[in-house]
């Protein structure tokens, strides 16, 4: 069981908006930056959000961040069918001394 | 072009050790913390270990502590996790990540991975 508590699947239309929460504690994500990752099947996971709400180059600005108190959110807004994948919310734990996963979020695009 | 190429997976017996390796090239390895990260067969992501530039300080997930250890060669841009006492449990893909920064934990580049399978 992850510390870094996210819904295990979302789904919506595509053209629509997604927002994905991340639920943590005052020893990770209220104290440290939040990382959200996609991990698309057969590939890799990259780097999509980092620093709450800071995007990568070349990740489209469809995707964003946010992080307040001891949680966060990755919305996706514009939903493409490539959207469908895993996405998970990372974040350092100052107790633990160690960087967390949450459990991941399966994105269905309908 | 960063590249990061994990080696050195495979099969293993239980209790057996086995020996990973990453090679890095097209940054100046040695300025960046290092990673290992997996994923057993259907479940999330898991951080393992962490690597600081000049190997002066290390971090464990409990799951991995006192059977795992992390280091790097910055003269041959490697970085390595040399794994034993291995469980089934330990099954997963590995792979290896370079750290942004040395204030965040953002990992911005991934190995493919190395399948890891621990089984009689």
């Amino acid at each position: 069981q992850s510390v870094l508590t996210q819904p295990p699947s979302a789904s919506e239309t595509p053209g629509q908006r997604v927002t994905i929460s991340c639920s943590g504690s005052s020893s990770n994500i209220g104290s440290n930056y939040v990382y959200w990752y996609q991990d698309l099947p057969g590939t890799a996971p990259k780097l999509l959000i980092y620093k709450n709400a800071q995007r990568p180059s070349g990740v489209p600005d469809r995707f964003s961040g946010s992080k307040s108190g001891t949680s966060a959110s990755l919305a996706i807004s514009g939903l493409r069918s490539e959207d469908e994948a895993d996405y998970y919310c990372a974040a350092w734990d100052d107790s633990l001394s160690g960087l967390l996963f949450g459990g991941g979020t399966k994105l269905t695009v309908l | 072009e960063v590249q990061l190429v994990e080696s050195g997976g495979g099969l293993i017996q239980p209790g057996g050790s086995l020996r990973l390796s990453c090679a890095a090239s097209g940054f100046t390895f040695s300025t960046y913390p290092m990673t290992w990260v997996r994923q057993a067969p259907g479940k999330g992501l898991e951080w393992l270990s962490y690597i600081s530039g000049s190997s002066s300080t290390i971090y464990y997930a409990d799951s991995v502590k006192g059977r795992f250890t992390i280091s790097r060669d910055n003269a041959k841009n490697s970085l390595y996790l040399q794994m034993n006492s291995l469980r089934a449990e330990d099954t997963a893909i590995y792979y290896c990540a370079r750290v942004s920064t040395i204030l965040t934990v953002d990992l911005d580049y991934w190995g493919q991975g190395i399948l890891v399978t621990v089984s009689s």
